[in-house]
């Protein structure tokens, strides 16, 4: 089956600093990733979506020049947490997809990141 | 706006017993519905998928079904395990939209 890995899978840093959180698609080329945040008890909540080679589409509430997205590849996908604050700490869970419609999505095994 | 609840929030059932677990979709245009597994600090398993033209899919001890027109799914687990612990979740993917919708999830916990 089709295999996304996510890189860190644990992540502490301190206030102030940046973060930048790798997920991959590992055996398929993924046209369009996802990246989610979910707080303890709490179910997903998509963040944005990006295609390769355009910019990301952020949800509503979602600070695009905090959480940047690149999707420069295929088959890799970024999300960089600038100036973090501890509010900030969240389980990211990133997700790729082939095409459009009823392809399925394919979910990472998340990053724990936890700004201290 | 499409909204995904699920019931109970939390269950705890003696090893052994089969149970289901209950999903409902305020939307019936969806392309397809997923039940996921997710165990604590852990990343999401994917259980089976529904896609929108079908009634039910199984996999060994799990069986899902759809019902599109009351927008509602069910899990239903056979014999359970105490490695059948952990959180499900259902998501559906709504017609003409490339967002999937999480429920919040319910928490099962087996005993052995």
């Amino acid at each position: 089956g089709a295999v996304v890995s996510q890189h860190p899978s644990r992540v502490i840093c301190k206030s102030g600093t940046s973060v930048k959180i790798e997920c991959r698609s590992l055996d398929f080329q993924a046209t369009t990733m996802f990246w989610y945040r979910q707080f303890p008890k709490q179910s997903l909540m998509l963040m944005a979506t990006s295609n390769e080679g355009s910019k990301a589409t952020y949800e509503q509430g979602v600070e695009k020049d905090k959480f940047l997205i690149n999707h420069a590849s295929l088959t890799l996908s970024t999300l960089t947490v600038t100036s973090a604050h501890p509010e900030d700490s969240s389980f990211y869970i990133c997700s790729a997809r082939v095409g459009q419609g009823i392809h399925e999505q394919y979910f990472g095994p998340g990053t724990r990141l936890t700004v201290t | 706006k499409q909204e995904v609840t699920q019931i109970p929030a939390a269950l705890s059932v003696p090893e052994g017993e089969n149970l289901v677990l209950n999903c409902s979709f305020t939307d019936s245009a969806i392309y397809n519905l997923q039940w996921f597994r997710q165990d604590p600090g852990k990343g999401l398993t994917s259980l089976l998928l529904i896609q929108s033209s079908q009634r039910e899919q199984t996999s060994g001890r799990l069986n899902a079904s759809l019902d599109k027109s009351s927008g509602r799914s069910t899990l239903y687990i056979a014999a359970s395990q105490p490695g059948d612990s952990a959180t499900y979740l259902c998501a559906v993917r709504p017609t003409g939209g490339f967002k999937t919708i999480f429920g919040a999830g319910t928490r099962l916990f087996v005993k052995a």
